[in-house]
């Protein structure tokens, strides 16, 4: 399958300050990519499709302004989680499509929000 | 909105015993696929069904996609320590890519 990577696996913030979350897709083209989350003890919940050249489409309920997503590359994809506070701590995860419609995921970011 | 059944919530089981879990939904769906989950890591893809009643396996694990396209279910064979973890079904439904459906997932322990 796809290899996609996170960077940082894990951060710690301040409330308020923003964050960057890196999604690549280390051996194939992505022209579209997805942002997870995750609460603790609960299923993975779609955030947003990444369109590498366009405008993010965001899931009902999940803040554009709040949630910034940049798909500049056929292989990057970010999501800035601006202004985080304790409410926004989770586990955010990006998988990039494969070419029969499976998703391969990242290994995830666990966001703390102090 | 669509939605996945899935079912048992949680499994305790003994090494070699098989397992059997499986999915359901209201809704039509036109691809499945089945992830493992460790503790703190992102889902890893296991098995990706893609017709109805299609029959697929990956070592220990078997996994086959409803003739309804409503349900399918996921075995694994003469359990391991190492197949503890949480089991996820999802469903891609028809229009947009990324539109995967997740079920509540399944946590496996395994007893040795």
């Amino acid at each position: 399958g796809a290899v996609v990577s996170q960077h940082p696996s894990r951060v710690i913030c301040k409330s308020g300050t923003s964050v960057k979350i890196e999604c690549r897709s280390l051996d194939f083209q992505a022209t579209t990519m997805f942002w997870y989350r995750q609460f603790p003890k609960q299923s993975l919940m779609l955030m947003a499709t990444s369109n590498e050249g366009s405008k993010a489409t965001y899931e009902q309920g999940v803040e554009k302004d709040k949630f910034l997503i940049n798909h500049a590359s056929l292989t990057l994809s970010t999501l800035t989680v601006t202004s985080a506070h304790p409410e926004d701590s989770s586990f955010y995860i990006c998988t990039a499509g494969g070419r029969r419609n499976e998703q391969f995921f990242g290994p995830g970011t666990r966001l703390t929000v102090l | 909105g669509q939605q996945l059944n899935q079912s048992p919530q949680s499994m305790f089981i003994q090494e070699g015993e098989d397992v059997s879990m499986n999915c359901t939904s209201s809704s039509i769906f036109n691809t499945w696929l089945w992830y493992k989950q460790d503790p703190g890591e992102g889902p890893v893809l296991l098995i990706a069904l893609y017709k109805a009643g299609e029959l697929t396996s990956n070592g220990r694990l078997t996994a086959q996609f409803g003739i309804t396209r409503k349900d399918s279910f996921l075995n694994i064979s003469a359990s391991i320590p190492s197949d503890v973890g949480i089991y996820f079904c999802a469903g891609l439904g028809g229009g947009s890519q990324g539109n995967l459906i997740f079920g509540k997932g399944t946590k496996l322990s395994v007893k040795p």
